[in-house]
């Protein structure tokens, strides 16, 4: 069956960074967009960005630009989430998703497991 | 940015009730919009898709209507697996945006 599977929970100070992977499979790697969200606690869920694993092309919510870098690596059919200069408010859980699009229908279907970042001194 | 706003945030209802959860965009999306259950401990998933889609193997007790700006997800006869957080989430614009969440609660 179709798994995305994220790497272990991660304790960063301030400043530092963070790589979360997502380790999928299932189906075919390059046919699906992977996309990022995190569940801040007592904000929700936000939208962090994706990439298409066939060009390795990804796009990124403005708020992360220039902090966050998505890619992916073919040959061991995972995508990689990257967080520079973490705050304390980037403390959350962070998961990866397939997206499913089919015309004028888009959803996002499964999640990882998830991956909490906690940032602390 | 969509905003996507759901109402209430939190509700209290027993086994068996009948509940409905609003999500009001702040543009129109036409029918895209999505509804995901995360449980305690568990990654969301989705229940229904494009408004009113269910998703394969999701009870029929679940169902989505709407279109344009405001959506509602139905539960009939709730049962005690549904207790959960519900978010509602747009995908008509890229920077997909979520609902807060509502947290269904046992009365």
């Amino acid at each position: 069956q179709v798994q995305l599977v994220q790497s272990g929970a991660e304790g960063k100070k301030p400043g530092a960074s963070v790589r979360v992977s997502c380790m999928i499979s299932g189906y075919t790697f390059t046919a699906y967009y992977i996309h990022w969200v995190r569940l801040v606690p007592r904000q929700g869920l936000e939208w962090v960005g994706m990439i298409h694993p066939s060009s390795g092309n990804s796009r990124l919510a403005p708020k992360f630009q220039g902090r966050v870098t998505i890619t992916r690596d073919t040959s061991t059919s995972t995508v990689y989430m990257e967080m520079s200069s973490l705050r304390f408010e980037d403390t959350a859980m962070y998961y990866c998703l397939r997206a499913i699009d089919h015309g004028d229908k888009r959803w996002f279907d499964p999640w990882g497991q998830g991956t909490l970042v906690s940032v602390s001194s | 940015d969509i905003q996507m706003t759901q109402s209430p945030s939190s509700l209290s209802a027993s086994v068996g009730d009948r509940v409905t959860i609003t999500c009001r965009a702040s543009q129109t999306i036409g029918t895209y919009l999505n509804w995901y259950q995360q449980k305690p401990g568990k990654a969301p998933n989705v229940l229904i898709y494009a408004a009113s889609t269910l998703q394969s193997g999701v009870p029929s007790r679940f169902s989505g209507s709407g279109s344009g700006t405001d959506f509602t997800l139905t539960i009939t006869s709730l049962q005690p697996e549904d207790f959960a957080i519900y978010y509602c989430q747009q995908s008509f614009s890229i920077l997909y945006t979520f609902g807060q969440g509502t947290k269904l609660e046992i009365k």
